[in-house]
């Protein structure tokens, strides 16, 4: 059964440093597209970015994201990473990783996982 | 760059015929097919519904179709079920690489 799970969320201050992870089970990562998607509390989804599909090494990222944000893959994990510097108060939301094994449709979706930016 | 336009609500009853507007630009619903819909029930993650403007995944049901014309894209619910009350958002690649959503349309069935 294909399943994406989703870690590393947490609370941390304006300005810090936080790392997702996304762990795929039953399939291969580097098969599809993977991406994350985000939702503010009551609000709608948001992308943030996200990483070609077979293997490919085109990335993606939305305006608010780039310079400050990055996506990885690590193949031999079967993860995928989002590393988010100079966190701000507005990137508090749930936070999914998604597949597409078509150009942008996200078929599988993980439980996400839950970050909060506070002082 | 600023979400896709939808209605933030919209109502049928019982066995009617529901559209859902996902209005864009020339920059991205208008031109390119890779627009998609997502239903989101409460406390759950999004489930794919119609990708590439109008293919269904398998497993969805066949009351669910999508269109588009110029720059707004639609998703028609036919023979509105109780179980289809939910949250429904589209989405569209874009020219400068990245990917928009739509505000959100919650669907009451009554």
């Amino acid at each position: 059964q294909r399943q994406l799970v989703e870690s590393g969320g947490g609370v941390v201050q304006p300005g810090r440093s936080l790392r997702l992870s996304c762990a795929a089970s039953g399939f291969t990562l580097s098969s599809t597209g993977v991406h994350w998607v985000r939702q503010a509390p009551g609000k709608g989804l948001q992308f943030v970015a996200g990483m070609d599909y077979a293997g490919g090494t085109k990335t993606y990222y939305a305006e608010f994201a780039k310079g400050r944000i990055t996506i990885s893959r690590d193949a031999s994990k079967n993860m995928v990473y989002l590393e988010m510097n100079s966190l701000r108060v507005e990137d508090t939301a749930l936070y999914y990783c998604a597949t597409d094994a078509k150009f942008f449709s996200f078929d599988l979706w993980g439980q996400g996982t839950v970050v909060t930016v506070s002082s | 760059q600023s979400a896709l336009a939808q209605p933030a609500s919209v109502s049928g009853s019982p066995g009617q015929s529901i559209t859902i507007s996902c209005t864009g630009t020339n920059s991205d619903v208008g031109a390119y097919n890779f627009v998609s819909w997502f239903q989101q029930y409460p406390g759950k993650a999004p489930k794919l519904m119609i990708f590439d403007v109008s293919v269904r995944p398998s497993g969805v049901s066949n009351r669910f179709s999508g269109s588009k014309s110029g720059n707004t894209a639609s998703l028609t619910i036919s023979g509105l079920q109780a179980e289809d009350e939910a949250d429904y958002f589209c989405s569209s690649y874009t020219g400068s690489d990245t990917l928009l959503f739509g505000g959100g349309t919650k669907l009451t069935v009554l």
